[in-house]
């Protein structure tokens, strides 16, 4: 299993500024995956980030918007940058370790709120 | 969209009860994952069936799989209160890397 420390786990922030959300892994893991929840919906792929390479981004993201920093196997970074009100989400990281591919390991999330 | 489709949207039944949920998808995929959300926070594994799987069994849970319709059910039997969450199934491929997650089924178990 694993153990995924993710923060903050809430904040509330002003509309232009800028949010960056930690990932911490208790293990080595080779891809890391960043998912938006807006209010009463489904996960949605932002971005997957794999070490010592740029972020794989998914249609209707942009790295200008949400940059990702992958520096080590055991950390990521995602900033949600110039925030406005529908920026209003849970965001998600995970990971899958257990034998790849058979099970994604989530943090418990960092709620957004902007104002 | 991606995402594959689940219903019901949302699911009210008596504790006791068994509760189904279904999930249908779009691509050819490895495997399906069905994951458990409380209050909107992190997301729990609960059970996984592979594509050359049609039936596995965890404990209260069943789920189907049919890869020539491309859908999956959940059936959670003697359903309690504490099963009350937000239900999403999840397609992995391995010619994407993706793990694609459905719209959800929000279920209450009402004591």
């Amino acid at each position: 299993s694993a153990v995924i420390s993710q923060k903050p786990s809430r904040d509330i922030c002003q509309r232009g500024t800028s949010l960056t959300i930690q990932c911490q892994v208790d293990s080595q893991v080779t891809m890391m995956f960043w998912y938006r929840q807006q209010p009463g919906q489904s996960l949605t792929l932002i971005a997957t980030a794999n070490q010592g390479s740029e972020a794989t981004y998914e249609s209707g993201f942009v790295i200008d918007k949400f940059p990702i920093s992958r520096p080590n196997l055991t950390f990521s970074t995602l900033t949600v940058s110039n925030m406005s009100p529908e920026d209003s989400s849970i965001y998600l990281c995970s990971v899958d370790i257990q034998a790849p591919n058979e099970k994604l390991f989530f943090g418990s999330g960092t709620q957004l709120s902007v104002l | 969209s991606q995402q594959g489709e689940e219903d019901p949207q949302a699911l009210s039944i008596q504790e006791g009860e068994n509760a189904t949920m279904n999930c249908s998808y779009k691509t050819s995929i490895n495997n399906l994952q069905w994951y458990r959300q409380n209050s909107g926070r992190g997301l729990v594994h609960l059970i996984l069936i592979r594509s050359n799987e049609r039936e596995k069994h965890s404990g209260r849970l069943r789920v189907t799989l049919d890869t020539s319709k491309k859908s999956s059910s959940l059936l959670i039997t003697a359903s309690r209160a504490a099963d009350t969450a937000s239900y999403f199934c999840a397609t992995f491929s391995s010619g994407t890397y993706k793990y694609i997650f459905g719209t959800g089924t929000r279920l209450k178990v009402l004591a």
